[in-house]
């Protein structure tokens, strides 16, 4: 069974500080890795994604890096602002389903 | 606009009252799923579909039910809610699983409780 672990659970940082956020999983035959981000009570919004094939994505202020050997991505928030406030969630993406990561909520302190 | 809808999006029942929440997609995925979301266990799949007529079970099945008679549509089930059904439910969906089209879509959620 697929095991996703999120670290740190939670962060707060100042404002324009860069943040690093940690996924690791116990099987590395995916299909693909996501990252969203999670608003208090709302939904999903769809962040990055890497196929198991590529090593690092990139979007604005965003980065995230995998390693399927050794099942792990980081996701890279360059410059961070109060609006980056929010709960990251990993989801890797194998055997018929995301299985998700416990999330990392993030507070940036203006 | 591509976009995965869920109604209604909340949702204040009682045990017993069986009850369906629509999900429905605009970009001819085949994959369809629905996930609930608790607090202190995250995101578990509920059911999931790979195409019309093809479902099968995820993680927590019990309790509920789904159908996928369209490729758009993949409505949950509650035949009889009980409270610990109370969670924030999620509809997702992609072309498939494998290959370079499977970004999962999420729908913006339902909230039910069950009194």
């Amino acid at each position: 069974k697929q095991e996703v672990t999120q670290i740190p659970a939670a962060l707060s940082v100042p404002e324009g500080e860069n943040l690093v956020l940690n996924c690791s999983f116990t099987d590395s035959a995916i299909y693909n890795l996501q990252w969203f981000r999670q608003d208090p009570g709302k939904g999903l919004t769809s962040l990055l994604l890497i196929q198991s094939s590529q090593r690092e994505q990139t979007s604005g202020r965003l980065n995230a890096s995998l390693d399927k050997s050794s099942g792990r991505s980081t996701l890279y928030i360059a410059a961070s602002q109060p609006g980056d406030s929010a709960t990251y969630l990993c989801a890797v993406n194998a055997d018929y389903k995301l299985s998700f990561g416990a999330g990392t909520t993030v507070t940036v302190r203006a | 606009e591509a976009q995965v809808t869920q109604n209604p999006r909340y949702l204040i029942t009682v045990t017993g009252k069986k009850l369906t929440v629509t999900c429905s997609q605009n970009m001819n995925h085949e994959y369809m799923s629905w996930y609930r979301q608790d607090p202190g266990l995250g995101l578990r799949q509920i059911y999931y579909s790979m195409n019309v007529e093809v479902t099968d079970k995820g993680d927590v099945p019990e309790g509920y039910k789904v159908s996928r008679k369209e490729k758009r549509n993949f409505p949950l089930i509650l035949e009889s809610p009980s409270p610990n059904q109370t969670s924030l439910y999620f509809c997702a969906s992609s072309f498939g699983l494998a290959g370079g089209y499977n970004e999962q879509f999420f729908g913006p959620g339902t909230r039910l409780t069950v009194l």
